[in-house]
């Protein structure tokens, strides 16, 4: 069965640092999904792609991270500065489609990238 | 925005009981609503959704009810089992746009 790739699984670094975190979605699907997940609590959308768009980045603290997914197919999460309040889970989901009510959208999550700011 | 809340943030049940997870959420017009089953170090995985046309579904051991009035779901695992226990999250999406809204977990324990 497919599944949505990540890594790294685990990044520590120091504040101020740049990190990157990359994501391989389900073949064929057309939208992908950056989620951060604090321990403890629900993920939470920071920027949602359909194809090579960015369709919603309401969330998406834009000072400091950036996303793209430049072909279309994988995508890259970029942090600069990495701060303290930044250390969590980054996890990457993607569905077939993103409009409709059917099981053609239901998110499929990547095992996530655990981020530890220093 | 849609603001879901999600309780007991714990629940400790006794091997073979029931355990109850409850959900609300503030924007009528979301129509879809996922369960996700998050074990230690793993991804979260979709083990149950219902839409907003259905009230009630069940598939084997797990059962979802929505009450659109109340603007609230719950999820019920009956029969529970040591491999029961992980972090359940609820959620909530409007048609469009396909935009998860999550509550904040829950904590199952099964005790053997």
């Amino acid at each position: 069965e497919a599944e949505v790739a990540q890594s790294p699984r685990y990044k520590i670094t120091e504040k101020s640092q740049a990190v990157a975190f990359w994501c391989d979605p389900i073949s064929g699907h057309a939208t992908l999904y950056w989620y951060r997940q604090i321990l403890g609590q629900g993920p939470e959308l920071l920027v949602q792609f359909q194809d090579e768009s960015v369709v919603d980045d309401s969330q998406l603290p834009k000072d400091r991270f950036s996303a793209e997914r430049l072909k279309g197919v994988d995508s890259t999460l970029k942090i600069q500065p990495a701060e303290l309040g930044d250390s969590a889970m980054y996890l990457c989901a993607s569905s077939p489609t993103s409009g409709g009510s059917g099981r053609a959208n239901t998110q499929y999550f990547g095992p996530g990238t655990r981020l530890t700011v220093l | 925005g849609e603001n879901v809340e999600q309780h007991p943030s714990t629940l400790s049940v006794q091997e073979g009981d029931s355990a109850v997870i409850k959900c609300t959420y503030s924007d009528s017009a979301s129509n879809y609503f996922p369960w996700y089953k998050q074990e230690l170090g793993k991804r979260p995985q979709l083990i149950i959704d219902i839409r907003s046309n259905v009230g009630e579904k069940k598939d084997q051991r797990i059962a979802v009810t929505l009450n659109k009035t109340a603007k609230h779901f719950s999820l019920h695992i009956t029969e529970t089992q040591p491999e029961d226990s992980a972090v359940y999250f609820c959620a909530a999406r409007k048609a469009a746009g396909n935009k998860l809204t999550f509550g904040g977990g829950t904590r199952v324990l099964v005790k053997p």
